[in-house]
């Protein structure tokens, strides 16, 4: 069974837009690791956070994780048509990640 | 630095049949997964090992798929024999021990028909 579930499952901007997609998820962590997968391709890790972190951010990334409510959210900040991809977060416990089903992003130009 | 190498890319076998995918770590990578993801979904870990060891299998059909590593390096995933519910995506992903960040090959996509 898959362990976070992103919301929303699908999600359409603009060029220069802001992307936001959330994760929650069921039992205690370690850390949050979002990644991005482009289509036909394999994935690619962006960011993680640990549980006793409640913000980080890399370049126009930014993640936060609330460990009391058992979410995260990723915000992609001046969306490109680059950033068109599938997003996954994945839970971590010793070093084993389990994967949402992810939130598929298309930045339109 | 050379990423995961992963073959073949892509085969298409009938039910029954037998097919293996070979995945190659990233030099150094003492922990390398194997991931299944079906259309629509996010990937599952089906094995586990830190050098050759198996460190966690418990989501891996034994009766019908196998892997090995057997010198610490590269390792085979096998399914025998396959069923139409094997359609997916097998991606492999390596690791430095200790460390929580996943290295992904491309994947080897499969059709069972």
């Amino acid at each position: 069974s898959q362990q976070g579930e992103e919301d929303p499952q699908a999600l359409s901007i603009q060029e220069g837009e802001n992307a936001t997609m959330n994760c929650s998820y069921k039992t205690s962590i370690n850390n949050l690791q979002w990644y991005r997968q482009n289509s036909g391709r394999g994935l690619v890790h962006l960011i993680l956070i640990r549980s006793n972190e409640r913000e980080k951010h890399s370049g126009r990334l930014r993640v936060t994780l609330d460990t009391s409510k058992k979410s995260s959210s990723l915000l992609i900040t001046a969306s490109r048509a680059a950033d068109t991809a599938s997003y996954f977060c994945a839970t971590a416990n010793d070093y084993k990640l389990s994967f949402g089903a992810g939130t598929t992003v298309t930045v339109r130009a | 630095e050379a990423g995961v190498a992963q073959s073949p890319r892509y085969k298409i076998i009938e039910k029954r049949q037998s097919v293996a995918f070979w995945c190659n770590p990233i030099s150094g990578h003492a922990t390398l997964y194997w991931y299944q993801q079906i259309l629509g979904q996010g990937p599952k870990l089906l094995i586990q090992f830190q050098n050759n060891g198996v460190v966690d299998d418990s989501q891996l059909p034994k009766d019908r798929f196998s892997a090995e590593r057997l010198k610490g390096v590269d390792s085979t995933l096998k399914i025998q024999p396959a069923k139409l519910e094997d359609s997916a995506v097998y991606l492999c992903a390596s690791s430095l021990i200790g460390q929580n960040e996943q290295f992904f090959g491309p994947g080897t996509r499969l059709t069972v028909l």
